[in-house]
């Protein structure tokens, strides 16, 4: 149980397109989900704090317009890469939690990752 | 405020020989831990979390550890490494605020030797 599907997992793209990363919650439905982004041999860094059918929450330094995310539903997250640039290669994981998300101590549950190269 | 040291970047063992992961936290709070396996180009994979039940907490693929509050430590152990244990390993802990956002160990990789 408590499965997460990130898609795509590996996209190649020219500078200046927009890229779209989408998360999903297979078996359960997630209030709350979030958005890291991993540079090589580094640990996650949260960017975002997606719940559904409001706005994101942005972790500081992280621009809004550049990385837009919609929580529409309850088991789809998405997360946008307007007009991205070889800086914005990187590999990029959601996560979700299950139930309300308002639980001490609940596990988040995470995507396989996307890995985004920006030529 | 929390946060989470790993105080090995990088492990090495023998296939069949024990392993220790090493994690020191800190937190105001009664903390919630967890260790997630990270395998190259994968998400996270939970091992196990503690959650101030038990001290010794047993998690999936032979993996437990012992929460020590007296030591802030909570490493992570398994008896007999296998190769397919090789990959990165991240020490967690949770924001007690709203949310549950995570705070995350800069990683531990072990590698795993024939």
């Amino acid at each position: 149980g408590a499965v997460v599907s990130q898609h795509p997992s590996w996209v190649i793209c020219k500078s200046g397109t927009s890229v779209k990363i989408e998360c999903r919650s297979l078996d359960f439905q997630a209030t709350t989900m979030f958005w890291y982004r991993q540079f090589p041999k580094q640990s996650l860094m949260l960017m975002a704090t997606s719940n559904e059918g409001s706005k994101a929450t942005y972790e500081q330094g992280v621009e809004k317009d550049k990385f837009l995310i919609n929580h529409a539903s309850l088991t789809l997250s998405t997360l946008t890469v307007t007009s991205a640039h070889p800086e914005d290669s990187s590999f990029y994981i959601c996560s979700a939690l299950t139930g309300t998300g308002g639980g001490v101590g609940q596990p988040q549950h995470f995507g396989d990752g996307t890995r985004l190269s920006i030529l | 405020a929390q946060s989470v040291t790993q105080l090995d970047s990088h492990v090495s063992v023998s296939e069949g020989t024990p392993v220790l992961l090493r994690c020191n936290y800190s937190s105001s709070y009664s903390p919630s831990l967890f260790w997630y396996v990270q395998h190259p180009n994968k998400g996270l994979q939970l091992l196990l979390k503690y959650t101030s039940a038990a001290t010794l907490v047993k998690g999936i693929n032979g993996f437990e550890a012992e929460f020590k509050k007296s030591e802030t430590s909570f490493h992570l152990t398994k008896p007999s490494a296998h190769m397919s244990d090789a990959a990165e390993y991240f020490c967690v802990v949770s924001d007690q605020g709203g949310y549950n956002k995570l705070i995350f160990g800069a990683g531990t990789r072990l590698a795993v030797h024939p």
